[in-house]
């Protein structure tokens, strides 16, 4: 079974249309991520949610807008799609240790990447 | 800002070889660090993760370092296998913050 899955894994699309992409996690996790990974393979985080709240945004246009329908699922849906935005996408997720923590401390689980190619 | 580097960039050994992996991070106020694989086309596979208050942590052919005073880590990697090749990401993560990667090293092991 897979612990976190994303779909779809390819994407190709025009400039300017929206798309999302999914995201499930099966290990019961309280926190989930989305990285951006560019040409140059490079990662960076996105967004974290901890419980469906978002807890990170970092500095991410907001044509990106995260969406939690609860704690399992973390999806992102891109308005507006421009050349820049072609990368990988992947969606991670973690246990939240420390009670009381806002922020989980946990080891990560990553997806197997969503490819964004835009045209 | 925290900053991760990896060195060297990419690695070519023979297949049998003890090989090391470098990283380092400017912030040494970091709550742990996990190294990672990743395959071409594929998502990141977690390794070995270490707590800030751990030294060392060991799984199979796999061993990683933690000094956090001169925020350095390495990944020792035993007897190599071409299965080995791939590349390898070391994160660190402070306390309320999420990872932040390095770009890599892209590691290959001929047979």
């Amino acid at each position: 079974d897979t612990a976190v899955s994303q779909t779809p894994k390819y994407l190709v699309t025009q400039m300017g249309n929206d798309k999302s992409i999914k995201c499930e996690q099966n290990l019961g996790h309280d926190t989930m991520y989305w990285y951006k990974q560019d040409s140059k393979k490079f990662l960076k985080i996105m967004f974290s949610y901890n419980n469906k709240e978002l807890i990170i945004n970092e500095t991410v246009p907001n044509r990106f807008s995260p969406k939690s329908p609860d704690k399992a699922h973390l999806n992102l849906h891109i308005n507006s799609l421009e050349l820049g935005d072609s990368a990988v996408y992947f969606c991670a997720s973690s246990p939240l240790q420390g009670g009381g923590l806002a922020y989980s401390t946990g080891e990560l689980f990553f997806g197997e990447g969503s490819r964004l190619t835009v045209l | 800002k925290q900053e991760v580097t990896q060195i060297p960039a990419a690695l070519s050994v023979p297949e049998g070889e003890n090989l090391v992996l470098n990283c380092s991070f400017t912030d040494s106020a970091i709550y742990n660090l996990q190294w990672f694989r990743q395959d071409p086309g594929k998502g990141l596979t977690s390794l070995l993760l270490i707590q800030s208050s751990q030294r060392e942590q060991t799984s199979g052919r796999l061993n990683a370092s933690l000094d956090k005073s001169s925020g350095r880590s390495t990944l020792y990697i035993a007897a190599s296998q071409p299965g080995d090749s791939a590349t390898y990401l070391c994160a660190v993560r402070r306390r309320q913050s999420t990872l932040t990667f390095g770009k890599g090293t892209m590691l290959l092991v001929s047979p």
